[in-house]
């Protein structure tokens, strides 16, 4: 069975930094397409990243040249690096497998918390 | 980039059909498979319909999508509705420049 497990949420200062984790087990993270997709609290859902199997990236406007997406494949883990965060991208955290060239989420995580606040 | 726009709520008895909107605002919603997530409360999402109108294995056949080429709009029905139907429903799409969309979310509710 696929899981994905994020972690690395939590409370941080407007202009931080974090960074959160996807371990994956049941698939391999390096050959798949795998997501970001938040939700602020109340809020619907807003896709952040992909990161291809081939190693192509991109981003929601929202979070492009502060976000980054990558992975390391001897941990089967994806990552998102979040830098100069702002208190709108408070939200939960999903990491999603995405069915290969089909552009939809096929399996999801359970999400981590983060808060973005002074 | 394209909107995809849905209703904020919509509300039905049980065992009656309800239908949820997804409009397109620009380029054709044809262009584009349309996908529909069921979220419940402090859940992750599940998919209910891929590709327009596959229903993933486990998914009963009470879900349906379909896709309007006239009104630019995809719809999911679901009919005979239960109580366990209750929950918040996404469209998602792609576009040209590799980024997925998301409708803003309809809340459903079974009373």
């Amino acid at each position: 069975d696929v899981q994905l497990v994020e972690s690395g949420g939590g409370l941080i200062q407007p202009g931080g930094s974090l960074r959160l984790s996807c371990a994956a087990s049941g698939l391999t993270v390096s050959t798949n397409y795998m997501s970001w997709v938040r939700q602020a609290p109340g809020k619907g859902l807003e896709w952040v990243s992909v990161l291809y199997s081939g190693g192509s990236t991109y981003y929601a406007d929202a979070v492009k040249g502060r976000f980054t997406i990558s992975r390391d494949n001897s941990k089967n883990t994806l990552y998102l690096q979040m830098n100069s965060l702002r208190a709108e991208d408070s939200a939960v955290y999903y990491c999603a497998r995405e069915r290969r060239l089909k552009y939809f989420f096929e399996n999801w995580g359970q999400g981590t918390l983060v808060t973005v606040s002074s | 980039n394209f909107m995809l726009t849905q209703p904020h709520s919509v509300s039905e008895s049980p065992g009656k059909t309800v239908t949820i909107s997804c409009t397109r605002n620009s380029g054709s919603i044809a262009s584009n498979y349309v996908q529909w997530y069921q979220q419940r409360p402090g859940s992750a999402p599940t998919t209910v319909i891929q590709e327009d109108n596959q229903r993933p294995s486990g998914v009963p056949d009470r879900f349906s999508g379909s896709i309007d080429s006239s009104s630019n709009s995809a719809s999911l029905s679901i009919s005979g509705l239960k109580t366990e139907d209750e929950a918040d429903y996404y469209c998602q799409s792609y576009d040209s420049s590799n980024h997925r969309v998301f409708g803003g979310g309809t809340k459903l509710t079974v009373l």
